[in-house]
Protein backbone atom coordinates (compact mmCIF):
# COMPACT_ATOMS: atom_id res chain seq x y z
CA UNK A 1 0.00 0.00 0.00
CA UNK A 2 0.79 3.50 -0.34
CA UNK A 3 1.81 5.41 1.98
CA UNK A 4 2.65 9.35 2.38
CA UNK A 5 5.14 10.66 5.38
CA UNK A 6 5.26 14.42 6.73
CA UNK A 7 8.14 14.34 9.13
CA UNK A 8 7.97 17.71 10.56
CA UNK A 9 4.26 18.15 12.49
CA UNK A 10 5.19 21.98 13.21
CA UNK A 11 7.16 24.76 11.15
CA UNK A 12 7.53 28.65 11.26
CA UNK A 13 8.48 30.97 9.57
CA UNK A 14 9.24 34.84 9.73
CA UNK A 15 6.90 36.72 7.20
CA UNK A 16 8.69 38.15 3.99
CA UNK A 17 11.11 34.38 4.24
CA UNK A 18 11.02 31.35 2.72
CA UNK A 19 10.00 27.96 4.14
CA UNK A 20 10.50 24.20 2.77
CA UNK A 21 8.07 21.43 3.94
CA UNK A 22 9.04 17.95 3.62
CA UNK A 23 6.85 15.39 2.04
CA UNK A 24 8.33 11.55 1.31
CA UNK A 25 5.92 8.56 -0.35
CA UNK A 26 6.08 4.95 -0.74
CA UNK A 27 4.90 3.36 -4.20
CA UNK A 28 5.82 0.69 -6.60
CA UNK A 29 3.89 2.42 -9.02
CA UNK A 30 5.35 4.44 -12.18
CA UNK A 31 2.09 6.21 -12.85
CA UNK A 32 0.91 8.74 -10.15
CA UNK A 33 0.43 12.24 -8.74
CA UNK A 34 1.17 14.32 -6.11
CA UNK A 35 -0.57 17.33 -4.56
CA UNK A 36 -0.16 19.85 -1.59
CA UNK A 37 -3.22 20.66 0.17
CA UNK A 38 -3.29 23.49 2.30
CA UNK A 39 -6.12 23.61 5.51
CA UNK A 40 -6.34 27.18 7.09
CA UNK A 41 -8.39 27.35 10.32
CA UNK A 42 -11.37 27.68 8.15
CA UNK A 43 -10.64 23.89 7.53
CA UNK A 44 -11.87 24.17 3.53
CA UNK A 45 -9.39 21.88 1.98
CA UNK A 46 -7.67 24.28 -0.99
CA UNK A 47 -5.55 22.62 -3.49
CA UNK A 48 -2.16 24.68 -3.57
CA UNK A 49 0.09 22.74 -6.20
CA UNK A 50 0.15 19.45 -8.21
CA UNK A 51 3.03 17.46 -9.83
CA UNK A 52 2.64 14.18 -12.30
CA UNK A 53 5.49 11.76 -11.80
CA UNK A 54 5.69 12.05 -15.60
CA UNK A 55 7.01 15.33 -15.49
CA UNK A 56 10.82 16.39 -14.66
CA UNK A 57 10.16 19.56 -14.68
CA UNK A 58 9.25 20.83 -11.02
CA UNK A 59 5.36 22.43 -10.73
CA UNK A 60 5.31 25.97 -9.86
CA UNK A 61 2.18 28.24 -8.71
CA UNK A 62 3.51 31.99 -8.26
CA UNK A 63 4.90 32.10 -4.41
CA UNK A 64 5.18 27.95 -3.86
CA UNK A 65 6.92 25.42 -5.96
CA UNK A 66 8.07 22.12 -5.35
CA UNK A 67 11.45 19.59 -5.36
CA UNK A 68 9.87 16.87 -6.47
CA UNK A 69 13.47 14.13 -6.81
CA UNK A 70 11.25 10.92 -8.19
CA UNK A 71 14.01 8.59 -7.24
CA UNK A 72 14.44 9.32 -3.58
CA UNK A 73 10.35 9.09 -3.29
CA UNK A 74 10.51 12.99 -1.84
CA UNK A 75 8.11 16.23 -2.68
CA UNK A 76 9.12 18.89 -1.02
CA UNK A 77 6.94 22.47 -0.86
CA UNK A 78 9.16 25.75 -0.82
CA UNK A 79 6.78 28.66 -0.35
CA UNK A 80 9.14 31.88 -0.84
CA UNK A 81 7.74 35.53 0.85
CA UNK A 82 6.12 34.01 3.29
CA UNK A 83 2.29 35.79 4.58
CA UNK A 84 0.52 35.10 7.44
CA UNK A 85 -2.25 33.88 5.43
CA UNK A 86 -0.13 30.97 4.65
CA UNK A 87 -0.56 30.00 7.82
CA UNK A 88 -2.20 26.44 8.20
CA UNK A 89 -2.04 22.94 7.97
CA UNK A 90 -0.19 21.95 4.97
CA UNK A 91 -1.01 17.85 3.70
CA UNK A 92 0.80 16.09 1.03
CA UNK A 93 -1.12 13.86 -1.00
CA UNK A 94 -0.49 10.86 -3.26
CA UNK A 95 -3.43 9.70 -6.00
CA UNK A 96 -2.31 6.52 -8.49
CA UNK A 97 -2.73 6.91 -12.26
CA UNK A 98 -6.26 5.82 -13.22
CA UNK A 99 -7.44 6.12 -9.04
CA UNK A 100 -9.14 8.95 -8.14
CA UNK A 101 -7.95 8.11 -4.35
CA UNK A 102 -5.62 10.06 -2.55
CA UNK A 103 -3.58 9.21 0.42
CA UNK A 104 -2.63 12.06 2.64
CA UNK A 105 0.42 12.88 5.44
CA UNK A 106 -0.37 13.77 8.19
CA UNK A 107 0.02 17.22 7.99
CA UNK A 108 2.41 19.89 8.79
CA UNK A 109 1.52 23.03 10.68
CA UNK A 110 2.54 26.14 9.39
CA UNK A 111 3.12 28.92 12.10
CA UNK A 112 4.08 32.60 10.04
CA UNK A 113 5.38 35.20 12.65
CA UNK A 114 4.65 38.71 11.87
CA UNK B 1 -21.51 27.08 -9.10
CA UNK B 2 -21.67 26.66 -5.33
CA UNK B 3 -19.14 23.39 -5.53
CA UNK B 4 -19.71 21.25 -3.10
CA UNK B 5 -21.63 21.63 -0.23
CA UNK B 6 -22.13 19.38 2.78
CA UNK B 7 -24.80 19.71 5.46
CA UNK B 8 -25.15 20.25 8.49
CA UNK B 9 -21.57 21.97 9.33
CA UNK B 10 -21.94 20.47 13.05
CA UNK B 11 -23.88 18.03 14.65
CA UNK B 12 -23.72 15.91 17.93
CA UNK B 13 -25.12 12.27 18.53
CA UNK B 14 -25.62 10.34 21.11
CA UNK B 15 -24.38 6.82 20.84
CA UNK B 16 -26.36 4.46 18.76
CA UNK B 17 -28.13 7.30 17.00
CA UNK B 18 -28.54 6.94 13.32
CA UNK B 19 -28.00 10.03 10.79
CA UNK B 20 -27.11 11.02 7.50
CA UNK B 21 -24.64 13.51 5.80
CA UNK B 22 -25.47 14.98 2.85
CA UNK B 23 -22.96 16.04 0.15
CA UNK B 24 -23.57 17.61 -2.93
CA UNK B 25 -21.72 18.96 -6.38
CA UNK B 26 -23.36 21.04 -9.30
CA UNK B 27 -20.11 20.35 -11.46
CA UNK B 28 -21.49 17.16 -12.81
CA UNK B 29 -18.54 15.11 -11.38
CA UNK B 30 -18.72 11.64 -11.98
CA UNK B 31 -16.41 11.32 -8.75
CA UNK B 32 -17.33 11.61 -5.11
CA UNK B 33 -16.04 10.35 -2.20
CA UNK B 34 -16.20 10.99 1.79
CA UNK B 35 -13.13 11.04 3.88
CA UNK B 36 -12.91 11.52 8.06
CA UNK B 37 -10.63 13.92 9.58
CA UNK B 38 -9.19 12.77 12.63
CA UNK B 39 -6.37 14.86 14.87
CA UNK B 40 -2.92 13.95 14.10
CA UNK B 41 -4.27 12.26 11.02
CA UNK B 42 -4.59 13.11 7.72
CA UNK B 43 -7.43 12.42 5.51
CA UNK B 44 -8.92 8.89 5.73
CA UNK B 45 -10.84 8.13 2.48
CA UNK B 46 -14.38 5.99 3.86
CA UNK B 47 -16.47 5.33 0.89
CA UNK B 48 -16.09 6.14 -2.72
CA UNK B 49 -18.34 6.48 -5.98
CA UNK B 50 -17.62 6.64 -10.06
CA UNK B 51 -20.32 7.39 -10.91
CA UNK B 52 -24.50 6.68 -10.26
CA UNK B 53 -25.70 3.69 -9.03
CA UNK B 54 -21.29 2.67 -8.20
CA UNK B 55 -19.72 2.14 -5.06
CA UNK B 56 -16.32 1.17 -2.86
CA UNK B 57 -15.07 1.13 -0.11
CA UNK B 58 -11.74 2.67 0.91
CA UNK B 59 -9.38 2.79 3.53
CA UNK B 60 -12.14 2.87 6.91
CA UNK B 61 -15.12 2.03 5.85
CA UNK B 62 -16.93 0.25 8.98
CA UNK B 63 -20.03 2.03 10.70
CA UNK B 64 -20.60 4.14 7.51
CA UNK B 65 -22.91 3.01 4.15
CA UNK B 66 -23.19 5.06 1.21
CA UNK B 67 -25.32 5.04 -1.74
CA UNK B 68 -25.64 7.15 -5.08
CA UNK B 69 -28.69 7.09 -6.78
CA UNK B 70 -27.84 10.70 -8.54
CA UNK B 71 -24.71 12.39 -9.67
CA UNK B 72 -25.18 15.08 -7.75
CA UNK B 73 -25.54 13.48 -4.66
CA UNK B 74 -23.26 11.10 -2.09
CA UNK B 75 -24.91 10.81 1.46
CA UNK B 76 -22.92 8.92 3.80
CA UNK B 77 -24.74 7.16 6.52
CA UNK B 78 -23.97 6.50 10.30
CA UNK B 79 -26.29 3.41 11.23
CA UNK B 80 -25.52 3.19 14.85
CA UNK B 81 -22.80 5.91 15.76
CA UNK B 82 -20.50 5.30 18.24
CA UNK B 83 -18.00 7.48 20.23
CA UNK B 84 -15.37 6.62 17.62
CA UNK B 85 -17.08 8.35 14.63
CA UNK B 86 -16.37 11.51 16.00
CA UNK B 87 -14.37 13.46 13.72
CA UNK B 88 -14.41 15.93 10.69
CA UNK B 89 -15.89 14.76 7.43
CA UNK B 90 -15.23 15.95 4.24
CA UNK B 91 -16.95 15.33 0.86
CA UNK B 92 -14.74 15.79 -2.77
CA UNK B 93 -15.60 15.45 -6.32
CA UNK B 94 -14.05 15.34 -9.32
CA UNK B 95 -14.26 14.50 -13.18
CA UNK B 96 -12.96 10.75 -13.28
CA UNK B 97 -11.21 8.90 -16.24
CA UNK B 98 -7.96 9.86 -18.24
CA UNK B 99 -7.12 13.43 -17.23
CA UNK B 100 -6.72 12.99 -13.23
CA UNK B 101 -8.72 16.31 -12.52
CA UNK B 102 -8.23 17.86 -9.30
CA UNK B 103 -10.64 16.45 -6.43
CA UNK B 104 -12.99 19.60 -5.20
CA UNK B 105 -13.56 19.27 -1.24
CA UNK B 106 -16.57 20.76 1.00
CA UNK B 107 -16.24 22.67 3.70
CA UNK B 108 -16.73 20.03 6.02
CA UNK B 109 -18.92 18.56 8.63
CA UNK B 110 -17.88 18.31 12.28
CA UNK B 111 -19.58 15.28 14.18
CA UNK B 112 -19.29 14.78 17.88
CA UNK B 113 -20.70 11.75 19.13
CA UNK B 114 -21.57 11.17 23.33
Amino acid sequence: AQTVTQSQPEMSVQEAETVTLSCTYDTSESDYYLFWYKQPPSRQMILVIRQEAYKQQNATENRFSVNFQKAAKSFSLKISDSQLGDAAMYFCAYRKGGSEKLVFGKGTKLTVNP
Amino acid sequence: NAGVTQTPKFQVLKTGQSMTLQCAQDMNHEYMSWYRQDPGMGLRLIHYSVGAGITDQGEVPNGYNVSRSTTEDFPLRLLSAAPSQTSVYFCASSYSGLYQETQYFGPGTRLLVL
